[in-house]
């Protein structure tokens, strides 16, 4: 199965500030068949993104996804104190699915 | 709007079965994939399998074992049974909906993006 490493594990940041999170396979994903979440503490997670880089319904232009084959990245360009949360992301272009462990991005 | 309600014990004893449902509400049961997926407390996810309305499946093979998943259109829901529960088995579990499934042989699927969560529902696995 492919293993997605998140980095950072956690990462600092101000309002008003870029954040940019990284997902690695350890093989290329079929078809850029990557999709990001967000989880906030006691919810369940929400999709941001899938096929890299489309945004799902409803989700603010401020998220967006790039990157193919092995390196993925999410880049939220300017925090919005309700964007503090854990983000996974998560593969779906082959099988089984699975997810990367996270990137927690707390208030610095 | 479509809404996923998950629903069972929260407690069950090791060596035991694992007994879920997911009810579905505001959409058609049979228009979609829907899927299992759990969160060991303060850990990642892993998907554990789908269903389709007509009955096809397919798991992850860490848990295939040991995991069965069945739908009941007639009540817009499906269940998930993980048999033989330990400690590890104590997570979060939660049911998502996805709106495509990819084929990648051998018998091997994999849903789209999961964009329909259930809020989930802890289940403690404890003598």
């Amino acid at each position: 199965e492919i293993v997605l490493t998140q980095s950072p594990g956690t990462l600092s940041l101000s309002p008003g500030e870029r954040a940019t999170l990284s997902c690695r396979a350890s093989q290329s994903v079929s078809s850029s068949y990557l999709a990001w979440y967000q989880q906030k503490p006691g919810q369940a997670p929400r999709l941001l993104l899938h096929g890299a880089s489309s945004r799902a319904a409803g989700i603010p232009d401020r998220f967006s996804g790039s990157g193919s084959g092995t390196d993925f990245t999410l880049t939220i360009s300017r925090l919005e104190p309700e964007d503090f949360a854990v983000y996974y992301c998560q593969q779906y272009g082959s099988s089984p699915g699975t997810f990367g462990q996270g990137t927690k991005v707390e208030i610095k | 709007q479509v809404q996923l309600q998950e629903s069972g014990p929260g407690l069950v004893k090791p060596s035991e079965t694992l007994s879920l449902t997911c009810t579905v509400s505001g959409d058609s049961i049979t228009s979609y994939y829907w899927s299992w997926i759990r969160q060991p407390p303060g850990k990642g996810l892993e998907w554990i399998g789908y269903i389709y309305y007509s009955g096809s499946t397919n798991y992850n093979p860490s848990l295939k074992s040991r995991v069965t998943i069945s739908v009941d259109t007639s009540k817009s829901q499906f269940s998930l049974k993980l048999s033989s529960v330990t400690t590890a088995d104590t997570a979060v579990y939660y049911c998502a909906r996805s709106t495509r499934l990819f084929y990648y042989g051998s018998g091997n699927y994999s849903p789209d993006a999961f964009d329909i969560w259930g809020q989930g529902t802890l289940v403690t696995v404890s003598s």
